[in-house]
């Protein structure tokens, strides 16, 4: 059964900095690409980041590029979003996604985690 | 940037009916590469159908996806009552990967 846990949600002050990480299990890790999607309260779902298997390959969201940096530790099946300079529109929950590329450059998402709350505020 | 519109933003049908939900891409969808996700207060999103068409595992054929190029539909052949949701499309045919603003499919 694949599984996706995020941590490393909270408070954070304008400017300030956290680090996501999210654990998967059930599937083999360093095969698929993952992503970052995330949803600010009460609005729609917007994705962030997305980083492919390897780690060799990153993507991002123009509003996040520049401040946060995707990575993955293959090893211990995680994956990492470093969210830098964070601003009060950087409020959402943040869901971490795996990847299905069937055909594509680009995967659609078939299993979320349960999302990590992300707060910035002074 | 593709831009997808929903509609209608929020939709109030009874359970036994059936429902017709739209999402329309500002340009053509490389490749009918469209995804539809499920979302209920709380939890996170649900793949439903991808490649505009194919439903994803353990999903109900009551479901199916339709379209191609820059107009897809979502159609829910007969509603039960677990089906009320927010529903999204995502495009991820090109990058950056976009969804829609959601049609919210409610009670009447």
């Amino acid at each position: 059964e694949v599984q996706l846990l995020e941590s490393g949600g909270g408070l954070a002050q304008p400017g300030g900095s956290l680090r996501l990480s999210c654990a998967a299990s059930g599937f083999t890790f360093s095969s698929y690409a993952m992503s970052w999607v995330r949803q600010a309260p009460g609005k729609g779902l917007e994705w962030v980041s997305g980083i492919s298997g390897s780690g060799g390959s990153t993507y991002y969201a123009d509003s996040v590029k520049g401040r946060f940096t995707i990575s993955r530790d293959n090893s211990k099946n995680t994956l990492y979003l470093q969210m830098n300079s964070l601003r009060a529109e950087d409020t959402a929950v943040y869901y971490c996604a795996k990847e299905e590329v069937v055909a594509a450059t680009f995967g659609y998402f078939d299993y979320w985690g349960q999302g990590t709350l992300v707060t910035v505020s002074s | 940037e593709i831009v997808l519109t929903q509609s209608p933003g929020t939709l109030s049908l009874s359970p036994g009916e059936r429902a017709t939900l739209s999402c329309r891409a500002s340009q053509s969808v490389s490749g009918n590469f469209l995804a539809w996700y499920q979302q209920k207060p709380g939890q996170a999103p649900r793949l439903l159908i991808y490649g505009a068409s194919s439903r994803a595992a353990g999903i109900p054929d009551r479901f199916s996806g339709s379209g191609s190029g820059t107009d897809f539909t979502l159609t829910i052949s007969r509603l039960e009552p677990e089906d009320f949701a927010v529903y999204y499309c995502q495009q991820y045919g090109s990058s950056p990967r976009t969804f829609g603003q959601g049609t919210k499919l409610e009670i009447k």
